[in-house]
């Protein structure tokens, strides 16, 4: 079945560490997201990437990086720059043409510890 | 910066009962999408309106689209427990995809 898979599901962090989320799709798709959702709030944009080997800084860039070395792989490091990282991390990706919609996946919990 | 706003945040009904939520956003759009979210989930697509369109149908839901007045509403008829989730509208903004804060609706037995 073709999706977009998160994992881990829950993570914990102690202060000053890096940690990497994964972030897999076998759908084709050329657009790929990272969304950072605090509890009760809505989505707001870390990263995204339009083809390989190109991304794009969101509004909440600070703290976290990306790469994107395969078309069907978008992982995000939170960084230990990122002062408050605890929250839930939503990758998605879509078709790279106008009015398209966004699949996303399970999402990954991030607690720091 | 959020380009969607939803209205309400909370919404509680009786099942059975219609829900009628409300986006507004502050620029032009290529359309305009909405999203339900479950408890500690991915959200997933309901459906999409482009600019040039005023209403689209699918099942029990029912989005309208005022260009004009910069707003969106997402009626779901005749709820059932299982509609309890957030709604999001989300405008596209090529490459970008802004979410609104949401509406959480509680569908009572």
């Amino acid at each position: 079945d073709g999706g977009i898979t998160q994992s881990p599901k829950y993570l914990f962090r102690k202060e000053g560490q890096n940690v990497t989320l994964s972030c897999e799709q076998n759908l084709n798709h050329d657009a790929m997201y990272w969304y950072r959702q605090d509890p009760g709030q809505g989505l707001r944009l870390i990263y995204y990437s339009q083809i390989v080997n190109d991304f794009q800084k969101g509004d909440i860039a600070e703290g976290y990086s990306v790469s994107r070395e395969k078309k069907e792989s978008f992982p995000l490091t939170v960084t230990s720059a990122q002062k408050n990282p605890t929250a839930f991390y939503l990758c998605a990706s879509s078709k790279w043409q106008p009015n398209t919609e966004a699949f996303f996946g399970q999402g990954t919990r991030l607690t720091v510890v | 910066s959020q380009q969607g706003e939803e209205d309400p945040q909370a919404l509680s009904i009786q099942e059975g009962e219609n829900a009628t939520m409300n986006c507004s956003y502050k620029t032009s759009i290529n359309n305009l999408q909405w999203y339900r979210q479950n408890s500690g989930r991915g959200l997933v697509h309901l459906i999409l309106i482009r600019s040039n369109e005023r209403e689209k149908h699918s099942g029990r839901l029912r989005v309208t689209l005022d260009t004009s007045k910069k707003s969106s509403s997402l009626l779901i008829t005749a709820s059932r427990a299982a509609d309890t989730a957030s709604y999001f509208c989300a405008t596209d903004f090529s490459p970008q995809i802004i979410f609104g804060k949401g509406t959480r609706l509680h569908i009572l037995p």
